[in-house]
């Protein structure tokens, strides 16, 4: 399975403020995605980060909020933007490539960004 | 809708065996995955059940009934080390390219 980097792996940022996170993946893959993680929780998906075109978000968040790029195949950003302490939490980056069963299909997860906003 | 339940703590002795219970409503079916995420650290990939049925891995199993919604992960012979969260998550979307997880369900192994 491919390997994520992701940084910062924390941050503390002031309210008002944004804060983007880097996720650089070390092969191509085919889907990238944004989850957000709350003290104690599971994950929720943000959005699909698409090559080449705007992200794809579930429902309760927007681009205003956590704008996304992805200039390439190896390489995605989540910018929080506009903080408040709510939104304090764990922001993942998690990819899927070329995988089978016996490898969980490729999905691969980076070791987070914990921001915490005061 | 799509929603997976699971329960939020468990204990367990060190040695002894633990089965994880996980229920699910998809629209749609593509398979069911287990995680496991120790503390400030990313998930990793435990097992993946499309089939009817129990899936062994040495000391970690998995179980999937389609008709019932329902999926466990059984672990044996527990050992400290496998304190931890148990995420599982279902495929969801028009391709089955995005996950959708359970609350996460806390294992704590004491001696």
């Amino acid at each position: 399975s491919a390997v994520i980097s992701q940084k910062p792996s924390r941050d503390i940022c002031q309210r008002g403020t944004s804060l983007t996170i880097q996720c650089q993946v070390d092969s191509q893959v085919t889907m990238m995605f944004w989850y957000r993680q709350q003290p104690g929780q599971s994950l929720t998906l943000i959005a699909t980060a698409n090559q080449g075109s705007e992200a794809t978000y579930e429902s309760g968040f927007v681009i205003d909020k956590f704008p996304i790029s992805r200039p390439n195949l190896t390489f995605s950003t989540l910018t929080v933007s506009n903080m408040s302490p709510e939104d304090s939490s764990i922001y993942l980056c998690s990819a899927q490539g070329s995988g089978d069963p016996e490898t969980g299909y490729g999905y691969t997860f980076g070791s987070g960004t914990r921001l915490t906003v005061v | 809708g799509q929603n997976i339940d699971q329960p939020t703590e468990m204990t367990a002795t060190e040695g002894a065996i633990v089965q994880i219970n996980c229920t699910y409503q998809t629209s749609g079916f593509n398979g069911l995955f287990w995680y496991q995420q120790h503390a400030g650290e990313a998930p990793t990939f435990l097992s993946y059940n499309v089939l009817d049925g129990l899936e062994e891995k040495g000391r970690f199993s998995s179980f999937l009934s389609r008709s019932k919604g329902y999926s466990y992960l059984l672990l044996k012979e527990l050992q400290m080390k496998d304190s931890a969260s148990y995420l599982c998550a279902a495929p969801f979307g028009s391709g089955y390219n995005k996950l959708i997880f359970g609350a996460g369900t806390r294992l704590a192994v004491h001696p």
